[in-house]
């Protein structure tokens, strides 16, 4: 069975510098994709970024990015220059492209920016 | 555009009753549709997903069934709630070739 573990319960960092958010997994699948969610205090939860598996360029958006490490099975998130609305909490979920199209959700990171 | 519905937005119910929390989604046709339940420190709990029009797939035997009657509208129910129901209940869908999900704003649900 899938599993996706977060083993950061909660972290902060001051505003404009970068934080790191951990993710492991553990699948025998060798076509997946990865993802990170947001959800902020306001509770709706959004997605960040994604990655496909069979992609070995790490997907970036804006001050967004991972650091995918398939052999490893890691999957972190990367913000840069973090701000105030940064703060929530971040989930990390996979995805089997076995067609089942369940997410396996991470038990989350909740992260604060502090002025 | 897309837009997914949930409501109530908050709910309280007694033990013992019934429950009905609806999601709608407007702007696509076919989605995959999704019932989650969300508890402090244990994430995403998948309960129900959905493919298409009466087909529904459990992940978790409890006391919570879904339906789907219409192409766009997910239902999540319970004939007799427990305590142990309360939560925060998400509903997403997603279009298969994209494989995204798109949640919700949620329903808290406490029961009493």
């Amino acid at each position: 069975a899938q599993t996706v573990t977060q083993s950061q319960p909660e972290m902060s960092v001051q505003e404009a510098e970068t934080v790191t958010l951990s993710c492991t997994y553990d699948t025998s699948e060798s076509n997946y994709y990865l993802f990170w969610y947001k959800q902020p205090p306001s509770r709706q939860m959004i997605l960040v970024i994604r990655q496909e598996a069979y992609k070995q360029q790490n997907a970036t958006e804006n001050r967004f990015s991972v650091n995918f490490q398939k052999a490893a099975k890691s999957f972190s998130l990367k913000i840069s220059d973090s701000q105030l609305g940064d703060t929530a909490m971040y989930f990390c979920a996979f995805m089997t492209t076995s067609g089942t199209y369940k997410y396996i959700f991470g038990t989350g990171t909740r992260l604060k920016v502090l002025a | 555009s897309q837009t997914i519905h949930q409501w109530p937005a908050t709910l309280v119910q007694p033990v013992g009753s019934p429950l009905s929390l609806e999601c709608t989604v407007e702007g696509t046709s076919n989605p995959n549709l999704y019932w989650y339940r969300q508890a402090a420190g244990r994430g995403l709990q998948l309960l129900f997903y959905s493919v298409g029009i009466g087909q529904i797939s459990s992940e978790v035997p409890q006391n919570l069934s879904a339906s789907r009657p219409q192409d766009r509208q997910f239902i999540l129910s319970s004939k007799k709630l427990l305590l142990s129901d309360s939560g925060f209940y998400l509903c997403a869908w997603s279009r298969g070739a994209v494989y995204e999900q798109y949640f919700g704003p949620g329903t808290r649900l406490t029961v009493t």
